[in-house]
């Protein structure tokens, strides 16, 4: 079975960071793109960043970008996320998914349960 | 950055009836377009791909059109188990990868 699972999330102060992690079973990890989709709490998703097979290409939203880093271990079968200058803007539940197709158009199939963030002092 | 629009916010429907949800490109996307289920405390989950493949698993009563700019996810006759919130997706023109706003799907 295919499965992604996320954590690492928690409660940080504004300003302060947090690492996330995915371990994705059940396939061959070091052949997908995987990526970050956010929810803020009652919000739509947002996708936050991507990461080549290789790592070698990496891709960032706007709002996120210079403070967040993807980044991946393929002999772990691990997707992270470290999250620098956290901003209250930046709670949400954090979810990793993995890329179903192996061409530059790629929907997203499976996704983690998700890992909630919350930035609060 | 091609913004999605998705219509309406809230769709209230009886079960057995048909739904007929929308998503607006602001760019075309071809038939670049995915559609997501998600229910309360659930992850996304993956309904239509390439506009009009359906995943995995996927009943045949949820079926998704269109091209370009002009999108549409059909469910033939609404499940109790449909009443969720959908999501369309466009994967032509990235980064950055956008999404609808989601259409609410509520019992009537």
């Amino acid at each position: 079975e295919v499965q992604l699972v996320e954590s690492g999330g928690g409660l940080v102060q504004p300003g302060g960071s947090l690492r996330l992690s995915c371990a994705a079973s059940g396939f061959t990890f070091s052949s997908y793109e995987m990526n970050w989709v956010r929810q803020a709490p009652g919000k739509g998703l947002e996708w936050v960043s991507y990461i080549s097979s290789s790592g070698s290409t990496i891709y960032y939203a706007d709002s996120v970008k210079g403070r967040f880093t993807i980044s991946r271990d393929n002999a772990k079968n691990s997707l992270y996320l470290q999250m620098n200058s956290l901003r209250a803007e930046d709670t949400a539940v954090y979810y990793c998914t993995r890329d179903d197709s192996s061409s530059w158009y790629s929907w997203f199939d499976p996704w983690g349960q998700g890992t909630l963030v919350t930035v609060s002092s | 950055e091609i913004v999605m629009t998705q219509s309406p916010a809230t769709l209230s429907v009886s079960p057995g009836e048909r739904a007929t949800l929308s998503c607006r490109a602001s760019l075309s996307v071809s038939s670049y377009l995915a559609w997501y289920q998600q229910k309360p405390g659930q992850a996304p989950r993956l309904l239509i791909y390439g506009a009009s493949t359906r995943a995995t698993g996927i009943p045949a009563r949820f079926s998704g059109s269109g091209s370009g700019t002009e999108f549409t996810l059909t469910i033939s006759s609404l499940q109790s188990e449909d009443f969720a919130v959908y999501y369309c997706q466009q994967y032509n023109s990235w980064p950055p990868l956008t999404f609808g706003g989601g259409t609410k799907v509520e019992i009537k």
